[in-house]
């Protein structure tokens, strides 16, 4: 029973192009999310955040939308570049910020 | 820029065998969470720690599996005895305030044969 669903296993993009990465979850009483980028052999990094009482958070390239009716979020990064080819998570709480629990991730590769 | 240390990097082990990773979250962070990734899945959580204290360890299989942070400080999880499916990435992270994300650390690739 998987809460937090990355339907999309891979996806590939042109450098310069926009990267839509898309998470849906379940439980509705989530209310606080996350996406992590992960290199190879490197643990997960932090990226962007954002709390059900928003719709959107904006940071540099990349910004998270939020639509709490659907059960979706989504990842876009504009421009995309190379250095971006990673697997990206997306892990929501229930309780702001406790157990998280994560997708299972999309790898990104953007192609020059 | 502080980080959180996990030691090994790497390690390959025989079934049936005892193993134990170490941990060292970021000095001040005081929860400090466990997490195991299979190859092609996310993160899953084993236990987390505030302080000294476990604070969820109900996924965590305690038969074989055990964790401690004596001092509230570093943190071992340890296999005992370890099985082929235990194969996979070992996460530690640590955090001050969960609501602004994890830091993970590097990881131990477990491998057991």
């Amino acid at each position: 029973d998987q809460q937090v669903k990355q339907n999309s296993p891979s996806l590939s993009v042109q450098e310069g192009r926009i990267s839509i990465l898309n998470c849906d979850y379940t439980n509705s009483m989530f209310d606080y999310f996350l996406w992590y980028k992960k290199y190879p052999a490197e643990g997960p990094t932090f990226l962007i955040s954002i709390s059900s009482i928003k719709d959107k958070n904006e940071d540099g390239r990349f910004t998270v939308f939020l639509n709490k009716s659907a059960k979706h979020l989504s990842l876009h990064i504009v421009p995309s570049q190379p250095g971006d080819s990673a697997v990206y998570f997306c892990a929501a709480s229930a309780n702001y910020g406790q157990n998280f629990v994560f997708g299972p991730g999309t790898r990104l590769s953007v192609l020059p | 820029e502080a980080e959180v240390a996990q030691s090994p990097r790497y390690k390959i082990t025989e079934k049936s065998q005892a193993v134990a990773f170490w941990c060292d979250p970021i000095s001040g962070h005081a929860t400090l969470y466990w997490y195991r990734q299979i190859l092609g899945q996310g993160p899953e959580l084993l236990v987390q720690f505030q302080d000294e204290s476990v604070v969820d360890d109900s996924q965590l299989p305690k038969d074989r599996f055990s964790a401690e942070r004596l001092k509230g400080v570093d943190s071992t999880l340890k296999i005992q005895p370890a099985e082929l499916g235990d194969s996979a990435m070992y996460l530690c992270a640590s955090s001050l305030d969960g609501a602004v994300g994890y830091t993970f650390g590097s990881g131990t690739r477990l491998t057991v044969v």
